[in-house]
């Protein structure tokens, strides 16, 4: 099976910061990645899909980008409502789908 | 809108079953893949089962295989999961998701979830 991983697991940001999320998987899985917000309480959010295809409705500072094992989210501009645990989602194979152990995003 | 409501969920001893049920409107259901994905209160997420458009393809997560089942049922919209032998490990909050196919599948729609509790 494919691993996730995530760095950091938590991240301590202020209103306005850039932050920068990495996502590795133990094997290639192409650009097949997608990328999740949950916050406390609620259901996780599409975000990217394709590593970097911008879900619709979601704001023009979340931005994805990797291929291979490799991939980071990007927030430009932190806003208070990004706030918020943060998951990645390989979807390469065709019988197993996993999810990174998530990155918490704080003040 | 799509909505995805879940139900079923509840306190069940280890052993025991229980089924879940995601009502889906609001979208062609019978076109689209649909998954449950689970979190442990405080946890990260697993993704449990899967299920084609038709039917005719299921998959499970090896943690739950040969203990749950995933069904649908086209006309009524309705999605489920059959849960036996359960375990306290199984104790967590149950999604459901429309699965969007490119590669495997993603999840562009969750419901709110349902929670399920293991425990004598």
């Amino acid at each position: 099976d494919i691993q996730m991983t995530q760095s950091p697991s938590t991240l301590s940001a202020s209103v306005g910061d850039r932050v920068t999320i990495t996502c590795r998987a133990s094997q290639s899985i192409s650009s097949w990645l997608a990328w999740y917000q949950q916050k406390p309480g609620k259901a996780p959010k599409l975000l990217i899909y394709k590593a970097s295809s911008l879900e619709s409705g979601v704001p023009s500072r979340f931005s994805g980008s990797g291929s291979g094992t490799e991939f980071t989210l990007t927030i430009s501009s932190l806003q208070p409502d990004d706030f918020a645990t943060y998951y990645c989602q390989q979807y390469n194979t065709d019988s197993t789908w996993t999810f990174g152990p998530g990155t918490q995003v704080e003040i | 809108e799509v909505q995805l409501v879940e139900s079923g969920g509840g306190l069940v001893q280890p052993g025991g079953s229980l089924r879940l049920s995601c009502a889906a409107s609001e979208f062609t259901f019978s076109t689209y893949a649909m998954s449950w994905v689970r979190q442990v209160p405080g946890k990260g997420l697993e993704w449990v089962s899967i299920i084609t458009a038709a039917a005719s393809n299921t998959y499970y997560a090896d943690s739950v295989k040969g203990r749950f089942t995933i069904s649908r049922d086209n006309p009524k919209n309705t999605l489920y999961l059959q849960m036996n032998s359960l375990r306290a490990e199984d104790t967590a909050v149950y999604y459901c998701a429309k699965g969007v196919r490119s590669g495997g599948w993603y999840f562009d729609y969750w419901g709110q979830g349902t929670l399920v509790t293991v425990s004598s």
